[in-house]
């Protein structure tokens, strides 16, 4: 069973505060990890998906590292806003044949506070 | 363009009647996925659709769940005397291809009385 761990589990940060969380994944077979961000009332939104160890990502104040070796990926926000109140989550795909699924941490919850 | 769209949007209904969630993905998606998610709990997959055939059904719960996608296009998971553990947030999601970034629909959220 393949386990994808997110930290903190929820997260209160001042408006205009950079914050950052962890998504931590099994490091054999790797073949994908993908960032996804869900406001309240509203479908999950990709953000990143990312396949070579090492890669960096950005889009607008929010930015993504991958590290395959070691097993863990990490979400910068700059300069929160309360607009990026949301839940972001993690998923992780094993390559292989037969291997479809992403398996998602269960998020961590920001709230970005005014 | 038009997302990914599910109907209904909210379902209620007995103890050990049968449901069907509907989901209607982007135009041209191969790839097609249902999620659940209960409350407390993260996204937990069900199944995977490549066109049509279903490489990968791991993740349906019990023989009650079943899933068919026609045409390539519009997918319809039925779930047979509904039990209270089925209550959940039931997501469809679409992809260009495996691996690629995915695209969520709405959701349909189910309570079984």
């Amino acid at each position: 069973i393949l386990n994808v761990e997110q930290s903190p589990q929820s997260l209160h940060v001042q408006e205009g505060d950079s914050t950052n969380f962890t998504c931590s994944f099994p490091s054999s077979n790797f073949y994908a990890l993908h960032w996804y961000r869900w406001e309240t009332a509203k479908s999950p939104e990709a953000l990143f998906v990312m396949t070579l160890n090492g890669d960096e990502k950005k889009k607008g104040r929010i930015s993504a590292t991958l590290n395959t070796k070691e097993g863990y990926s990490y979400l910068y926000i700059k300069g929160s806003q309360p607009e990026d109140s949301a839940t972001y989550l993690c998923a992780f795909i094993v390559s292989g044949a037969g291997s479809y699924q992403l398996t998602f941490g269960k998020g961590t919850k920001l709230s970005v506070i005014p | 363009g038009a997302g990914v769209s599910q109907s209904p949007s909210n379902k209620v209904t007995e103890k050990g009647k049968d449901v069907e969630l509907r989901c209607d993905p982007i135009s041209g998606h191969t790839a097609l996925y249902w999620y659940r998610q209960s409350l407390g709990q993260g996204l937990e997959f069900l199944i995977y659709f490549q066109g049509n055939s279903a490489p990968d059904k791991s993740g349906l719960p019990s023989d009650r769940f079943s899933a068919e996608r026609t045409g390539g296009s519009v997918s319809t998971l039925t779930i047979q005397r509904t039990q209270q553990e089925d209550s959940a947030v039931y997501l469809c999601a679409s992809s260009l291809a495996r691996a690629r970034e995915q695209f969520f629909g709405p959701g349909t959220r189910l309570t079984v009385l």
